[in-house]
């Protein structure tokens, strides 16, 4: 069971808007630490997506957006695409495991 | 443009240690950043394995802490794990991962930027 929660899969048409949760505590994200969001191809390695809750690394389409608010943060993608298609997941810092903490990851479909 | 390459056995027995190396390129080892190690078993999600800060400062999972080592070697350029004991359940795709200092400066990384393709392991007889 994975520190950080997120939602098993998420759908969309293309073109429509859809988000992603990740769910923490008082030991991560509530305690302030900042949470990264992960693109991952299958059969490839995970790219850079979203980094300190909010700011978009060189390279990345302003489609993927972040949040963060109490012990949650969330990844938006507007506009979505079939080249979106992916798993997408969040990490952050543990204070209590003294490490870093991925969530389990969500499967994002273009409908 | 730094670049990771993770290179080590693909088979490894039983209780024996699986030993994996980083090679950086297009970049020092000896730069302030955090090298760390991220594993992926077939079909899950990815776990943090353990990480080493250029000055050799060293954080493990807690739950792998007791069976794993990571080390610098500067002369090389590269970054290595160690995982002793291993069962099927440390079959995975293991990745290695640099992370930029975080600011303000802290005892453990923050986020992964750059990442190595990743060299699949498998634990069997």
């Amino acid at each position: 069971q994975s520190v950080l929660t997120q939602p098993p899969s998420v759908s969309g048409a293309p073109g429509q808007r859809v988000t992603i949760s990740c769910t923490g505590s008082s030991s991560n994200i509530g305690a302030g630490q900042d949470v990264h969001w992960y693109q991952q191809v299958p059969g490839t390695a995970p790219k850079l997506l979203i980094y300190d809750n909010t700011n978009r690394p060189s390279g990345v389409p302003d489609r993927f957006s972040g949040s963060k608010s109490g012990t949650s943060a969330s990844l938006a993608i507007t506009g979505l695409q079939a080249e979106d298609e992916a798993d997408y997941y969040c990490q952050s810092y543990d204070s209590s495991l003294r490490g870093s903490v991925f969530g389990a990851g969500t499967k994002v479909t273009v409908l | 443009q730094v670049q990771l390459q993770e290179s080590g056995p693909g088979l490894v027995k039983p209780s024996g240690t699986l030993s994996l190396t980083c090679a950086v390129s297009g970049g020092s080892i000896s730069s302030s950043n955090w090298w760390i190690w991220v594993r992926q078993p077939p079909g899950k999600g990815l776990e943090w394995i353990g990480e080493i800060y250029h000055i050799g400062v060293t954080n493990y999972n807690p739950s792998l802490k007791s069976r794993v080592t990571i080390s610098v070697d500067k002369s090389k350029n590269q970054f290595s794990l160690k995982l002793t004991s291993v069962t099927a359940a440390d079959t995975a795709v293991y990745f290695c991962v640099r992370a930029p200092p975080p600011l303000p400066p802290q005892p453990h990384s923050d986020y992964m930027d750059v990442w190595g393709k990743g060299t699949t392991v498998t634990v069997s007889s």
